[in-house]
């Protein structure tokens, strides 16, 4: 069975572009959540989403970031304009009703 | 400050010996999960633990929650180089929802044939 899906896997970019990341959850699966990983943070909440619609962004940085999800098979995270500090690991995952946690492999963000 | 401080933030042992690996926070959590990332990975669930004082046992691996559910311990017994990994913790707290899990800094565990 497939997993969760990220993409891209890697992204390098300079200050100042957008940035768009893509996530596709398990099928049959209606809770998706967007984190980001770093050395000094570690692993934080950015946003929620239940049966598609947002329900807690109060992770999310600042207005630079936003996230969609316009169906129940795809979410994005858009980042405009990047920043240098927003280097980091971002993970997608998705479960069941909020149930047990479903991690994606990550999308690793380089802002130069 | 972490809400869930983990120690130690790096263990690197020989193989067969025996580690604990500790998560603490001042606040009670409603359930605990403990998780383990490799690199390149995104980080898999190993357990949760909802009860104080729930020990569960997986193979070599045992995991307790304290009795406030405020702390919780993993113990790797003869540990084997396949367990090199990152072990997170990340716990529910109580009033705020399963959904919103508070994760610790992790512990970057490499075992040494």
């Amino acid at each position: 069975d497939a997993g969760v899906i990220q993409s891209p896997r890697h992204e390098v970019t300079e200050m100042g572009q957008e940035v768009t990341l893509r996530c596709k959850p398990i099928s049959g699966h209606n809770s998706l959540f967007w984190y980001r990983q770093t050395m000094m943070r570690g692993l934080e909440l950015l946003i929620y989403f239940n049966n598609n619609v947002p329900i807690d962004d109060s992770g999310m940085p600042e207005d630079r970031f936003s996230a969609k999800m316009p169906n129940a098979s795809f979410s994005t995270l858009k980042i405009q304009p990047s920043e240098p500090r927003d280097s980091a690991v971002y993970f997608c995952a998705s479960s069941i009703n909020r149930g047990k946690l479903f991690f994606g492999e990550g999308s690793r963000l380089t802002v130069l | 400050t972490q809400l869930l401080e983990q120690s130690p933030q790096f263990l690197s042992i020989q193989e067969g010996e025996n580690l604990t690996v500790y998560c603490n926070s001042s606040s009670v959590f409603s359930s605990l999960q403990w998780y383990r990332q490799e690199p390149g990975e995104g980080p898999v669930l190993l357990v949760t633990v909802v009860t104080g004082g729930e020990v569960k046992k997986l193979k070599r691996l045992t995991f307790q929650f304290g009795d406030a559910r405020k702390d919780s311990s993993l113990h790797i017994t003869a540990a084997q180089p396949g367990d090199t990994g990152l072990y997170l913790c990340a716990g529910a707290r109580v009033g705020v929802g399963a959904q919103k899990l508070v994760f610790g800094q992790g512990t970057r565990l490499t075992i040494n044939p």
